[in-house]
């Protein structure tokens, strides 16, 4: 079956790189995403990968994807106050634009 | 500029009424998706459309319908409300395959 899984609470000082991990079971998923949820609003995309890459780069975010392993993280460098939300992993899975989301990892930055 | 918009933005409601969310999208998108977000659940889908006259179940259908008679909109009825169906509510949409979700800000529903 379809399962995303992440980690649900995650706490890192200010300027510091946070990484937020998520395994997911669809070997066959084309695309998987990271969107950032704050508090009140609804999800917005951060950034995606296809499933023929390794890595991508986009300023302070990274992902790494490790097909054999199904494991897909997300980094953020320089980690901010303003980068505390929850992130949640989804991969495009049963169908057409159809996604299957983790729980949700909450990042806290502090001081 | 083109927008989601869900509402009402929070709804209480009674065991066994019948409550419909409104969810209407301004991009002309033809995918639409309706998901509930419950604690350590994350967002698990409930019904989507590929567009007019074309609605599918997702994993958590059940007590739930839709209708899609126009491109713009994509209302979710919960046929007779039970208290699992406190849950907050997020409606998407997509232009085609590989576009991005767009994410309304979600209606709060509360069944007593």
């Amino acid at each position: 079956g379809e399962d995303v899984e992440q980690s649900l609470f995650l706490s890192v000082r200010e300027g510091d790189s946070s990484v937020i991990n998520c395994t997911y079971t669809d070997s066959s998923s084309t695309y998987l995403y990271w969107y950032k949820q704050e508090p009140g609003a609804g999800l917005q995309l951060l950034t995606y990968i296809f499933s023929n890459m390794d890595m991508k780069q986009d300023q302070r975010l990274t992902v790494l994807l490790n097909k054999k392993d199904k494991h897909l993280s997300l980094r953020i460098a320089d980690t901010q106050t303003g980068d505390s939300a929850i992130y949640f992993c989804a991969e495009e899975a049963g169908g057409y634009n159809k996604l299957i989301f983790g729980a949700g990892t909450r990042l806290a930055v502090h001081p | 500029d083109a927008e989601i918009t869900q509402s009402p933005r929070h709804k209480i409601t009674e065991t066994g009424r019948q409550v419909t969310l409104a969810c209407h999208q301004t991009w002309n998108h033809n995918n639409m998706f309706w998901y509930r977000q419950d604690l350590g659940h994350g967002l698990r889908l409930i019904h989507y459309s590929y567009g007019v006259q074309d609605t599918n179940k997702g994993e958590v259908s059940d007590g739930y319908s839709v209708s899609r008679s126009n491109t713009e909109d994509l209302p979710l009825t919960l046929e007779s409300a039970a208290s699992s169906q406190t849950s907050v509510y997020f409606c998407a949409s997509s232009e085609k395959y590989n576009s991005p979700l767009h994410f309304g800000n979600g209606t709060r529903l509360t069944v007593t």
